[in-house]
């Protein structure tokens, strides 16, 4: 299998533009998740879908952000607008069980100027 | 509430064992994780301990947990400049959620 795959995986954009974030899972596995990862506040769960459903999205910091899964291989990320805060490195992660063993993505790497 | 905590930096030489500590406050977890993160990398799975063991070994990673204390360490022995990431400690306590720590960032000089 060729992993949980992402893209892109670096993305520059101004602020108040809008920026959408892909994931792929690996096959198979029911649950997704999405983390938001900085400097400052380390790992952080933005949201996570279980069989394309939305479990809890009490992470996700703000109406800017929103998440879909319109089917079991494909995932997105939205921020609209976008602003500088927002730059970090987001990653998509898998898993077949839910609990801790989870599979990343290698990651998209977001700056906002 | 759930945290989890990390020393943030630890230096070794080339060959010396390295322990990464962590502290979990959340005595309902059922498991423990090891991950480590490359450069450039996401998060790789490293090696995990369920919660009603002491120890566990694998090949050069130790993991010994203390439940009592709700401490959790990682051991690489005989550490090479490979070894150098991040490694994060996390606990799952159902929910579906694992929490993270910050991760602690591993130097090893040749």
């Amino acid at each position: 299998d060729a992993g949980v795959i992402q893209s892109p995986r670096h993305e520059v954009t101004e602020m108040g533009q809008e920026v959408t974030l892909r994931c792929k899972p690996i096959s198979g596995h029911d649950y997704l998740f999405w983390y938001r990862q900085t400097m400052m506040r380390g790992l952080e769960l933005l949201i996570y879908f279980n069989n394309n459903v939305p479990i809890d999205d009490s992470g996700m910091p703000e109406d800017r952000f929103s998440a879909k899964m319109p089917n079991a291989s494909f995932s997105t990320l939205k921020i609209q607008p976008s602003e500088p805060r927002d730059s970090a490195v987001y990653f998509c992660a898998s898993s077949q069980q839910g609990a801790g063993e989870l599979f990343f993505g290698e990651g998209s790497r977001l700056t906002v100027l | 509430g759930e945290d989890v905590e990390q020393s943030l930096f630890l230096s070794v030489r080339e060959g010396d064992s390295s322990v990464i500590n962590c502290t979990y406050t959340d005595s309902s977890s059922t498991y423990l994780y090891w991950y480590k993160q490359e450069p450039g990398a996401g998060l790789q799975l490293l090696t995990y301990i369920f919660s009603n063991m002491d120890m566990k070994q694998d090949q050069r990673l130790t993991v010994l947990l203390n439940k009592k204390d709700k401490h959790l360490s990682l051991r690489i022995a005989d550490t090479q400049t490979g070894d150098s990431a991040i490694y994060f400690c996390a606990e799952y306590t159902g929910g579906f959620k694992t929490i993270f720590g910050a991760g602690t960032r591993l130097f090893v000089k040749a």
